[in-house]
């Protein structure tokens, strides 16, 4: 099956400082990727679409400035978590679709800010 | 928007029984439904999926039933083994228009499986 890896797997950094996440396709194209954020033993919440070439689409009460989105090609986008603070600290999630219906999801990136 | 609904919430099943767990949808217009299996600190692992002009689709133990009349589809897994313990979620999307590209998730059933 499609696999969508993410780097780092987790990460803690001191509040102020900025951190990247990276989320590849390893055997696919794909058209369209997701950023997701959950928290503990709840559902998903979708933070950003990206396709590649284009700007991102963040959904509503989602701070564009504070989570850069960079979808560079067809198989790498990153999520870049500026000036973090205490309350970014979650698991966020990558996802990518290929060209058909299907949708990927990545292991994960569990960060916590101190 | 859609809005799907998942229950239950949480369900404890006997090893080597069945388990079943449901979805609602809203949007008529939503044609695929996949399901996800979220183990305790990993992703989302696609498990199964189904597009509307299908009413039932099996892979080895796991089968996902759709009513489009009804608005409803579920997952059943049969012969549940410890491994199949994890979080389980349904999502719904659109085939075209705005949200097309969005899966709308429901809020997850914890499956345990009791030895």
């Amino acid at each position: 099956g499609a696999v969508v890896s993410q780097h780092p797997s987790w990460v803690i950094c001191k509040s102020g400082t900025s951190v990247k996440i990276e989320c590849r396709s390893l055997d696919f194209q794909a058209t369209t990727m997701f950023w997701y954020r959950q928290f503990p033993k709840q559902s998903l919440m979708l933070m950003a679409t990206s396709n590649e070439g284009s700007k991102a689409t963040y959904e509503q009460g989602v701070e564009k400035d504070k989570f850069l989105i960079n979808h560079a090609s067809l198989t790498l986008s990153t999520l870049t978590v500026t000036s973090a603070h205490p309350e970014d600290s979650s698991f966020y999630i990558c996802s990518a679709r290929d060209q058909g219906t299907a949708q990927y999801f990545g292991p994960g990136t569990r960060l916590t800010v101190t | 928007g859609e809005n799907v609904e998942q229950h239950p919430s949480t369900l404890s099943v006997q090893e080597g029984d069945s388990a079943v767990i449901k979805c609602t949808y809203s949007d008529s217009a939503s044609n695929y439904f996949p399901w996800y299996k979220q183990e305790l600190g990993k992703g989302p692992q696609l498990i199964i999926d189904i597009r509307s002009n299908v009413g039932e689709k099996k892979d080895q133990r796991i089968a996902v039933t759709l009513n489009k009349t009804a608005k409803h589809f579920s997952l059943h897994i049969t012969e549940t083994q410890p491994e199949d313990s994890a979080v389980y979620f349904c999502a719904a999307r659109r085939g075209s228009g705005a949200g097309s590209y969005q899966l709308t998730f429901g809020k997850g059933t914890k499956l345990s499986v009791i030895p």
